[in-house]
This record gives structure tokens, C-alpha cells and sequence, in this order.
């Protein structure tokens, strides 16, 4: 009965690897996020989701791409990791457009390391 | 620049002993004030959702307050369980209307 739930929750590569993590929420939300919490624990948006669509993008490296194939899943594919992509990813969802007031639910993280 | 900030950023409380955290910030406009639990290894937590100055929310033994400038976290006769890093973040008005978080502050209860 997870509400957000992430995989894989570790995931251990080398440089230049491309990667995937996957994200579902089973709550009905329509926004999904992706946020990076570096290892100074500081967590920052990456990207959002309405209902499939893109509606935060922020200052990320092109080799991030999300992708949504529909409202309850958002995935996070990472081309040519670098040193610099090791941290922690959440997943988050929230009931409506990711918009006023609304309460972010978090997934419980993907341990990155690129070796 | 939209900026929070979380003080101390470490605190160490004998069981009973309590205390506040501090999350100030500086925003173009403040449409929501979010306060989450992070325990180590998981997700954080959803705690509170303050919108107003003179605003205050409680939970068991947590008070959140809100004023323009800042909000506190009260911590009243702390438990062992209460042990978490405590994070806060802002909702802005304008732009996308993300989610902008302080690095948090760690607080350790010992028995």
C-alpha cells in the first residue's frame, strides 16, 4: 500500500553509464516530481509533471530526461553519468496541478553512486 | 534570488528539554510554508502547511508558528523518536511554484 514508491533504491554504475529510475504513486495525484538531494542533504526540484506534461523544468543538464507515459508514473532517465550525478533522487506527487498550497508526498529515494 | 535558511543546523536535546528551530526566508511571495520530517534513509515527511503570519499548527508535541519573516519549529518535552533531520521549504508566488528548501537542521534526543 505504498503511496509513492521508487526503483531501484540503490543503484551503483560507472561513469558514462546510462541509467533509468522509475517512480509510481498509487494516491490519484495528478503532478509528479523529481527532486536531487545532494551530500549535503539539500533538495532541489529537477522537474514537474501535470497529467503528462512538463510544467518544471530548472536548471538541469540535458542528459537528465524525464518521462511520463501516464499521470501515475513518472521516470527519470540519466545518459552518460558523471562523478557529479552521485546523490539521492525523490520522487514526489501531489493531488492537483503543483500549484497553491498543495502537500508534496515524497517516495523514499534512489541511492545513486557513479563510481 | 528565493532563499531558505535552517538554524542551528545540528541540535543535540536531553529527553524533555525543549526547543525551537528556526527557518527564515527571503522570497518574492510567500504563498505556503512547509515544514517535513527526514528520518535517515527514507523520503521526508509531510508535517505542517502554514499560509499566514500569525498562523499555528500543532501535533503531538511539534508547534509550528509563522510570521513574515520566518517560522519556528517547537519542540516541547522532545522524545528519542522525535530524532530526525527537520526540513523546511517555501512555495513562492510567481514562476513555477516550487518547493525551495532549506538544508534542514539535524536534531539528536538522547535518553
Amino acid at each position: 500500500d505504498t503511496a509513492v514508491s521508487q526503483t531501484p533504491k540503490y543503484l551503483v554504475t560507472q561513469m558514462g553509464n546510462d541509467k533509468s529510475i522509475k517512480c509510481e504513486q498509487n494516491l490519484g495525484h495528478d503532478t509528479m516530481y523529481w527532486y536531487k538531494q545532494d551530500s549535503k542533504k539539500f533538495l532541489k526540484i529537477m522537474f514537474s509533471y501535470n497529467n503528462k506534461e512538463l510544467i518544471i523544468n530548472e536548471t538541469v543538464p540535458n542528459r537528465f530526461s524525464p518521462k511520463s507515459p501516464d499521470k501515475a508514473h513518472l521516470n527519470l532517465h540519466i545518459n552518460s553519468l558523471e562523478l557529479g550525478d552521485s546523490a539521492v533522487y525523490f520522487c514526489a506527487s501531489s493531488q492537483g496541478s503543483g500549484g497553491l498550497r498543495e502537500t508534496q508526498y515524497f517516495g523514499p529515494g534512489t541511492r545513486l553512486l557513479v563510481l | 534570488e528565493d532563499q531558505v535558511t535552517q538554524s542551528p543546523e545540528a541540535l543535540r536535546l536531553q529527553e524533555g528539554e525543549s526547543s525551537s528551530l528556526n527557518c527564515s526566508y527571503t522570497v518574492s511571495g510567500l504563498r505556503g510554508l512547509f515544514w517535513y520530517r527526514q528520518d535517515p534513509g527514507k523520503g521526508p515527511e509531510f508535517l505542517f502547511t502554514l499560509y499566514s503570519a500569525g498562523e499555528e499548527k500543532e501535533k503531538e508535541r511539534l508547534k509550528a508558528t509563522l510570521t513574515k519573516k520566518e517560522s519556528f519549529l517547537h519542540i516541547t518535552a522532545p522524545k528519542p523518536e522525535d530524532s530526525a533531520t527537520y526540513l523546511c521549504a517555501v512555495q513562492t508566488q510567481g514562476g513555477s511554484e516550487k518547493l525551495v528548501f532549506g538544508k534542514g537542521t539535524k536534531l539528536t534526543v538522547n535518553p
